[in-house]
């Protein structure tokens, strides 16, 4: 089993779409959450953290879900500058704490 | 602003070349990290320093060795390149001090071996 699980997609939708992201991850002690984002054929970006009690960045929402040891990102009113891949990542501290567990991505297309 | 900045964005090489990636970071970084990305496999840790002449294993080191001479510069070697070699490799930096765990990546080297 995979550390860190996405549906890999394509998610195609239309502007102004809510669309939802879901990720999910194995190991119980990890600490640390986060989404990335990476355009096509450029580098990762922190996109946001992902914290307990759930937090929002303008149009973006994330969420975690301890006791199922599952990750959310909503996007609402989507816009063509959103389509990119979504990467799911979590601190999973069995290991050194720098380290990070990137998910194989989730690509998003928003069609206008 | 982080600049983590890769001394190829492609190289195209032959199998048994000995390739040298070279990445390097002007924040003063402590830690560096070199990743491979794989359509289906995500980003997978190769090798990674948490200080100057430092380094530890990741998940796929076979094949793969690291410099790290000086703090703001890492430096990831095929030492006989192979096919299964080819992919796109990416560097990265974070610091405990400044953002604790954001990784802060370079543009990428599309390395394809012939």
């Amino acid at each position: 089993r995979k550390e860190v699980e996405q549906d890999p997609g394509p998610f195609n939708v239309p502007e102004g779409a809510t669309v939802a992201f879901n990720c999910t991850y194995s190991n119980s002690a990890s600490q640390s959450f986060f989404w990335y984002r990476q355009d096509c054929r450029k580098e990762p970006k922190l996109l946001m953290s992902v914290y307990s009690s759930g937090n929002e960045d303008g149009r973006f929402t994330a969420q975690l879900n301890r006791a199922s040891q599952y990750i959310s990102l909503l996007i609402r009113d989507s816009k063509l500058s959103d389509s990119a891949t979504y990467l799911c990542v979590v601190n999973p501290t069995s290991g050194s704490a720098r380290q990070l567990t990137f998910g194989s991505g989730t690509q998003l297309t928003v069609l206008p | 602003d982080v600049k983590v900045t890769q001394s190829s964005r492609y190289l195209v090489k032959r199998t048994g070349e000995k390739v040298f990636l070279e990445c390097v970071q002007d924040m003063d970084h402590e830690n560096m990290f070199w990743y491979r990305q794989d359509p289906g496999l995500g980003l997978r840790l190769i090798y990674f320093s948490y200080d100057v002449k430092m380094k530890e294993k990741g998940d796929i080191p076979e094949g793969y060795s690291v410099s790290r001479e000086k703090k703001e510069r890492f430096s990831l070697i095929l030492e006989s390149a192979s096919t299964n070699q080819t992919s796109m490799y990416l560097c990265a930096s974070s610091s405990p001090r400044r953002g604790g765990e954001t990784q802060y990546f370079g543009p990428g080297t599309r390395l394809l071996v012939l």
